[in-house]
């Protein structure tokens, strides 16, 4: 009954490769989001998908690209990746009627990269 | 622009004591306010919000806060704190155009027992 799940939990992997991580909510919300939580716990958006449109994309590389099958799913894909792209990611979801509705947030993924 | 600050990097305290952490948006317009939780290990958990109304919000596990719109302020507070509440508390504003939530740097709060 996890409201919004993510996997993996842990990903290490080295300089150069591809990876992706996959988040899904069962809430029925109509946006999804991917935050990004640095070595000092600084958390920042990347990217939130609505309807299946890319509302956002705040600075990120274009190394990296959210891709959502469907409104419960939003994947997020690296190529290439590099030292610093070392963090924690956290999918989150919310319903975007109005502007008030919080947002709930998955367990997060920790990326290393060596 | 519109950002989130937390005035406290790192707070220490013996259980039982009372808690502040401060948090100043510098955005107008409406104003939707979180603090949100992150025990070790663990994602991060709503402990209330503010949308509008009554300025005094409660939370979940005896937390509140207090909108003050002249201070741009949501401080967050818990009269006795518990050795359970060691986390990162993070303070949080919808940005402008309703589609992300700008956050501050985050509070380490540490509580010995």
């Amino acid at each position: 009954d996890t409201a919004v799940s993510q996997t993996p939990k842990y990903l290490v992997t080295q300089m150069g490769n591809d990876k992706s991580i996959k988040c899904e909510q069962n809430l029925g919300h109509d946006t999804m989001y991917w935050y990004k939580q640095d070595s000092k716990k600084f958390l920042k958006i990347m990217f939130s998908y609505n309807n299946k449109e890319l509302i956002i994309n705040e600075t990120v590389p274009n190394r990296f690209s959210p891709k959502s099958p469907d409104k419960a799913h939003l994947n997020l894909h690296i190529n290439s990746l590099e030292l610093g792209d070392s963090a924690v990611y956290f999918c989150a979801s919310s319903q975007r009627t109005g502007k008030g509705n919080e947002q709930f947030f998955g367990p997060g993924t920790r990326l290393t990269v060596l | 622009a519109q950002s989130v600050s937390q005035h406290n990097h790192h707070v220490i305290l013996s259980e039982a004591a009372s808690l502040e952490l401060g948090c100043n948006y510098s955005y107008g317009g409406t104003v939707n306010l979180f603090w949100y939780v992150q025990y070790p290990g663990q994602h991060l958990q709503l402990l209330l919000k503010y949308f509008s109304g009554d300025p005094l919000v409660k939370g979940i596990k005896g937390f509140e806060a207090e909108f003050i719109k002249s201070k741009f302020s949501f401080n967050l507070r818990k009269p006795s704190v518990q050795w359970s509440d060691t986390a990162e508390y993070f303070c949080a504003g919808r940005n402008q155009a309703g589609t992300a939530l700008i956050f501050g740097k985050g509070t380490t709060l540490s509580v010995s027992s």
